[in-house]
C-alpha cells in the first residue's frame, strides 16, 4: 500500500526554523496538506494543497514541493508550536486519503 | 463557521457494531463531503472513509468490508457503522468535513472534537 514517511521527530530551539519533511512516490501528482494536533486536541489544517494557509493560520508557517518531498517550515518557531504535525496525500490513483505517520516536534 | 459534534457510545463489546453520529451545524451538509478519520490511543491518524450529499462513498480499503457510512440531510447528520470490531478498533473517532476539487485531491478542514470508542467486553 502506498505510504507517506515522515521522520518521527524535529527539535529546535525558539525563534530557529523548524523543517518537517514528508516523502512519497506520488507527489509529484498529487497535493499534499499539513495538520498540527496538540495532545487531546484534534488535529488543525495549517497548510493545504502544497502551499496555502488557511485564515487565521500564523505566516510562519509555510508549505514546499520539491519532487518526491513536501516540506512544512516553521519559522521563528514557539514554544506553542510543540505538537505532532501529520502530512496528508491521497495513493497514486488519486482515489485513497493518506496520512503520514506523524512527526513530533519539540522546541528546546 | 460550520460545527461538527460526534456522538454514540463510548464502549463496544467485540463482534459487535460500532455506530457513531455526527451533527453539523452552522451550515447545511449538502453540497460538501464528509469523512470519518480515527486514531487509536498514542497512534496516527487513520482514515476511513467519506461520503458526498448525493450519497457516494468512498472507502478505506482496509475497513470497506465492515464500514458504512450514510447521512440524513432532513438531520444534518452523517453517520459511521464499523461491524464485527475487535480492540484493535479502539479509537478515538473524529468526523471532518471535507475539501476537494477533484484531480485527486482532498483535505479536512474543520474537525469534530473527537470521541473515544473503547471495544473490551
Amino acid at each position: 500500500s502506498y505510504e507517506l514517511t515522515q521522520p518521527p521527530s524535529v527539535s529546535v530551539s525558539p525563534g530557529q526554523t523548524a523543517r518537517i519533511t514528508c516523502s512519497g512516490d506520488a507527489l509529484p501528482d498529487l497535493y499534499a496538506h499539513w495538520y498540527q494536533q496538540k495532545p487531546g486536541q484534534a488535529p488543525l489544517l495549517v497548510i493545504y494543497k502544497d502551499t496555502a494557509r488557511p485564515s487565521g493560520i500564523p505566516e510562519r508557517f509555510s508549505g514546499s514541493s520539491s519532487g518526491t518531498t513536501v516540506t512544512l517550515t516553521i519559522s521563528g518557531v514557539q514554544a506553542e508550536d510543540e505538537a505532532e504535525y501529520y502530512c496528508q496525500s491521497a495513493d497514486s490513483s488519486g482515489t485513497y486519503v493518506v496520512f503520514g505517520g506523524g512527526t513530533k516536534l519539540t522546541v528546546l | 463557521q460550520v460545527q461538527l459534534q460526534e456522538s454514540g457510545p463510548g464502549l463496544v463489546k467485540p463482534s459487535e457494531t460500532l455506530s457513531l453520529t455526527c451533527t453539523v451545524s452552522g451550515g447545511s451538509i449538502s453540497t460538501y463531503y464528509w469523512s470519518w478519520i480515527r486514531q487509536p490511543p498514542g497512534k496516527g491518524l487513520e482514515w476511513i472513509g467519506y461520503i458526498y450529499y448525493s450519497g457516494n462513498t468512498n472507502y478505506n480499503p482496509s475497513l470497506k468490508s465492515r464500514v458504512t457510512i450514510s447521512l440524513d440531510t432532513s438531520k444534518n447528520q452523517f453517520s459511521l457503522r464499523l461491524s464485527s470490531v475487535t480492540a484493535a478498533d479502539t479509537a478515538v473517532y473524529y468526523c471532518t468535513r471535507v475539501a476537494t476539487g477533484g484531480s485527486g485531491w482532498f483535505y479536512f478542514d474543520s474537525w469534530g472534537q473527537g470521541t473515544l470508542v473503547t471495544v473490551s467486553s
